[in-house]
């Protein structure tokens, strides 16, 4: 298996544009979890989907933000309008939801810059 | 809520072990995990223990849990220059909850 894969790894763009992150979960994983890391806050979940479903979006920091999992291959996190104070390193991780350890397998991130 | 903290930096000569250490508040934390982030990638699970448990040894690494204080080290024998990343620590609380707590993370400095 690839691994989780995300798109794009590296992602500029000015203050007020729309951004969308993309997310390919490993196949049969039916857990998704959406991490944002920083240096001032370190890693925060930011919402995770069950069989496509989101389950937590507590910390979504507000309404600017939005996730979809149309399917379970496919997940996506939009920022729209996006701000400089969004810049961050976002990671997208999977499990399989089983009992017991159910490691989560992280994806490489994608840096975001917002000038 | 949920915490968990680590310190932020450690500096071994290669050779020596390493022991980085973590605390948690969550008494109901069911498994603890270390993840390892080198430069410019994910996190990588390196292990995990289970909370009835207080000893783990895989290899170079060695994981003790002191459920009473909760308090969980990582011990990693005969650091190499390879190990220089930042490794986070991380707890799994109520057994119906999937989300990770993470610790701030602490980076190891390998010297030669």
């Amino acid at each position: 298996d690839a691994g989780v894969i995300q798109s794009p790894r590296h992602e500029v763009t000015e203050m007020g544009q729309e951004v969308t992150l993309r997310c390919k979960p490993i196949s049969g994983h039916d857990y998704l979890f959406w991490y944002r890391q920083t240096m001032m806050r370190g890693l925060e979940l930011l919402i995770y989907f069950n069989n496509n479903v989101p389950i937590d979006d507590s910390g979504m920091p507000e309404d600017r933000f939005s996730a979809k999992m149309p399917n379970a291959s496919f997940s996506t996190l939009k920022i729209q309008p996006s701000e400089p104070r969004d810049s961050a390193v976002y990671f997208c991780a999977s499990s399989p939801g089983q009992a017991g350890t159910d490691t989560q397998y992280f994806g490489p991130g994608t840096r975001l810059t917002v000038l | 809520g949920e915490d968990v903290e680590q310190s932020l930096f450690l500096s071994v000569r290669e050779g020596d072990s390493s022991v980085i250490n973590c605390t948690y508040t969550d008494s109901s934390s069911t498994y603890l995990y270390w993840y390892k982030q080198e430069p410019g990638a994910g996190l990588q699970l390196l292990t995990y223990i289970f909370s009835n448990m207080d000893m783990k040894q895989d290899q170079r690494l060695t994981v003790l849990l002191n459920k009473k204080d909760k308090h969980l080290s990582l011990r990693i024998a005969d650091t190499q220059t390879g190990d220089s990343a930042i490794y986070f620590c991380a707890e799994r609380g109520q057994p119906g909850r999937r989300a990770l707590t993470f610790g701030s993370g602490t980076r190891l400095q390998v010297q030669p």
